[in-house]
């Protein structure tokens, strides 16, 4: 069964300092794809960065970037210079499911998430 | 920017209540979900819908129905609320093609049941 493993239930990380949360995958599909959302304290899941399983490099948005290593099942997310507007919990999910219906049902599978405290 | 409203940020109901939670998405996505999440849980999959009059049950079902009458709307409906329904529940939506394509969320709804 496909499933998204988050190990660190919470971290604190020094403004300004980068920070990894990690992610690991299991999954016997050979197309799938792997998803970073941020919650706030105010609730309000935000879409951050994708990795696509077939993607040939690391996905990077900003000031966020994906170490994907396909061969360990991992999707870590790194935060660079973090601020203290990322505290925040934060999901790693996977896309699972058939592509049929004419198209991807884009259902998710979450993680538990991790909690991160950014300390100024 | 994708819209997805939910109609109620709090809701406090009674035990055996008939409950409705409304979803609205302004972007034309076939695809819509109704979550909920708990602490150290994460967010589990009740229902989905990839079209209108569509409905396939998620992970956790029980207790719970849905109705997607347009494209639009989705609706989580609670037949008999019950106390262990209390949670945060989110709708998404997300369009039907492209694997890459992201669910967008509404802000939750916090619901109690007393």
């Amino acid at each position: 069964a496909q499933k998204i493993t988050q190990t660190q239930p919470g971290m604190f990380v020094q403004e300004k300092e980068a920070v990894t949360l990690d992610c690991t995958y299991d999954t016997s599909d050979p197309s799938y794809g792997l998803f970073w959302y941020k919650q706030p304290s105010s609730g309000e899941m935000i879409f951050l960065i994708y990795q696509g399983s077939y993607d040939q490099q690391n996905a990077t948005e900003g000031r966020y970037s994906l170490n994907f290593q396909k061969a360990r099942k991992s999707a870590n997310l790194v935060i660079s210079a973090s601020q203290l507007g990322d505290s925040a919990m934060y999901f790693c999910a996977m896309r699972e499911g058939p592509r049929g219906y004419g198209g991807a049902t884009n259902k998710l599978i979450f993680g538990t998430g991790t909690l991160l405290a950014v300390q100024p | 920017d994708v819209k997805v409203t939910q109609s109620s940020r709090y809701l406090v109901k009674r035990t055996g209540e008939k409950v409705f939670l409304e979803c609205v998405q302004d972007m034309d996505h076939e695809n819509m979900f109704w979550y909920r999440q708990d602490p150290g849980l994460g967010l589990r999959l009740i229902y989905f819908s990839y079209d209108v009059k569509m409905k396939e049950k998620g992970d956790i079902p029980e207790g719970y129905s849905v109705s997607r009458e347009k494209k639009e709307r989705f609706s989580l409906i609670l037949e008999s609320a019950s106390t262990n329904q209390t949670s945060m529940y989110l709708c998404a939506s997300s369009l039907g093609q492209g694997s890459n394509q992201p669910q967008h969320f509404g802000d939750g709804t916090r619901l109690s049941i007393l």
